[in-house]
């Protein structure tokens, strides 16, 4: 069955360094997401991405964000100067088709857990 | 600003018996609901879902129920089962690119 991969599955980085998460989405999917949770709190949306674009994105996705679909396969966020309050599991998603054409629903990575200290 | 709210933070059930998960909303704009399943140390896992044109869709041993009305939606797994047993978070949408989630309800299902 195709899934939704994320390396690494913990990282641990010093406040103020840039980290990057990285995702393979599944293959044939057309939306890709980053959602993110803080430990006790609800999944939040970061960003969602189409077309090579930012489709729409949350207050949270400041400028400190980016996301970028380097190649066909990869899916990346990248933290540019990780602050402490950053530290959350992070959830790489995606979708096929528009969900309002055939009602595709957002499959989830198993999550990257980030450290910042 | 809670869009979606799950207010019951947890839930035990025997198994054999029903479980009934809520969700309540606020934003009028919301057209599509969905739910989740997350277990520990996984990310969530599609459920359900149904659209605000219908008030019922079936699927097995899940049943989600849509009142539009009162803007609230639940989850309803019968028999329940221990593998069941996970955080449930509830989802809404409104554009085909973002979902909202509620703070998730954690079910225990007794064997």
């Amino acid at each position: 069955e195709p899934e939704v991969t994320q390396t690494p599955s913990h990282q641990v980085t010093q406040m103020g360094q840039e980290v990057i998460l990285r995702c393979v989405p599944i293959s044939n999917h057309l939306y890709f997401y980053w959602y993110r949770q803080i430990l006790g709190q609800k999944v939040e949306f970061l960003v969602s991405f189409y077309n090579n674009e930012i489709s729409e994105k949350s207050e949270i996705f400041d400028d400190q964000f980016s996301v970028e679909r380097p190649d066909g396969s990869n899916f990346t966020l990248k933290i540019r100067s990780t602050k402490l309050e950053d530290s959350a599991m992070y959830f790489c998603a995606s979708s096929g088709e528009s969900r309002r054409a055939t009602g595709t629903e957002a499959f989830f990575g198993q999550g990257t857990r980030l450290t910042v200290v | 600003d809670q869009q979606v709210k799950q207010n019951s933070p947890s839930l035990s059930v025997q198994e054999g018996r029903i479980s009934i998960l809520n969700c309540d909303y606020t934003n009028s704009m919301f057209d599509y609901f969905l739910w989740y399943k997350k277990y520990p140390a996984e990310g969530p896992t599609f459920l359900i879902s149904i659209s605000s044109i219908k008030d019922k869709n079936e699927d097995g041993r899940f049943t989600v129920f849509l009142n539009k009305s009162a803007k609230h939606l639940s989850l309803h797994i019968v028999p329940s089962q221990p593998g069941d047993s996970a955080v449930y978070f509830c989802a809404a949408s409104y554009a085909p690119e973002k979902l909202v989630f509620g703070k998730g309800t954690k079910l225990t299902v007794n064997p």
